[in-house]
């Protein structure tokens, strides 16, 4: 079956960065775009942007843009989100998804990320 | 792109329907027959529930039904059971390649 296999939890100062993987199995890697999604301590679901593994084409939104970088790795069938420039209101759950024409069908875990001094 | 809007929490009796709205705008929800929800248990990944406004994922169950009109998304409930007690998101896609969520609705079984 599908699975999206996430790394485990962080804790960075700020400032810092964060690379938080994403490993997937049961499908085509190239197939579906990998879209990755935070969470804030109870708060709402924020859509983050995505990744398309067959050609490395992203999209993320615009409040990321300068400190976003998603990749891939086709050998671990693996996606990648690096966040930088860490500030306390980076603290979030993260989470990848699998992205299936306009909808995220199964998701991983996600990875708690904690900014903190 | 502003999140779409939900009511912050509903409630409903056991065996009783309930209704989540979700409210956008003509560029997004309005726009596209492309509304997803998705269940949120506490501690939990969200899990998919609807997509494509009224499309059932395999295994989910059909008490859970979607619609549209105009600017706004609805998810009904029927029959609710006490397991349905959970936060829901709607997402919409906005065009140009970007989703938007919104801002998620607690679901409370009375």
């Amino acid at each position: 079956q599908v699975q999206l296999v996430q790394s485990g939890a962080e804790v960075k100062r700020p400032g810092a960065s964060v690379k938080v993987s994403c490993k997937t199995s049961g499908y085509t890697f190239s197939g579906n775009v990998i879209t990755w999604v935070r969470q804030a301590p109870g708060q709402g679901l924020e859509w983050m942007g995505w990744i398309n593994p067959l050609n490395n084409k992203v999209y993320y939104v615009e409040k990321f843009q300068a400190r976003l970088t998603m990749a891939t790795e086709m050998s671990t069938r693996t996606a990648f989100m690096e966040l930088r420039s860490l500030t306390s209101d980076d603290t979030a759950v993260y989470y990848c998804a699998r992205g299936v024409f306009y909808y995220m069908d199964v998701w991983g875990r996600g990875t708690t990320v904690t900014v903190s001094s | 792109q502003s999140a779409l809007t939900q009511p912050h929490s509903v409630s409903g009796s056991p065996g009783q329907p309930v209704t989540i709205s979700c409210t956008g705008t003509s560029s997004d929800v309005g726009a596209y027959d492309y509304v997803s929800w998705y269940q949120q248990y506490p501690d939990n990944a969200p899990k998919l529930i609807l997509f494509d406004v009224n499309q059932w994922p395999s295994g989910v169950s059909d008490r859970f039904s979607g619609s549209k009109s105009g600017n706004t998304a609805s998810l009904t409930i029927s029959g609710l059971q006490a397991d349905d007690e959970a936060i829901y998101y709607c997402c919409s896609y906005a065009g140009n390649f970007k989703w938007v969520f919104g801002g998620g609705t607690k679901l409370t079984v009375l």
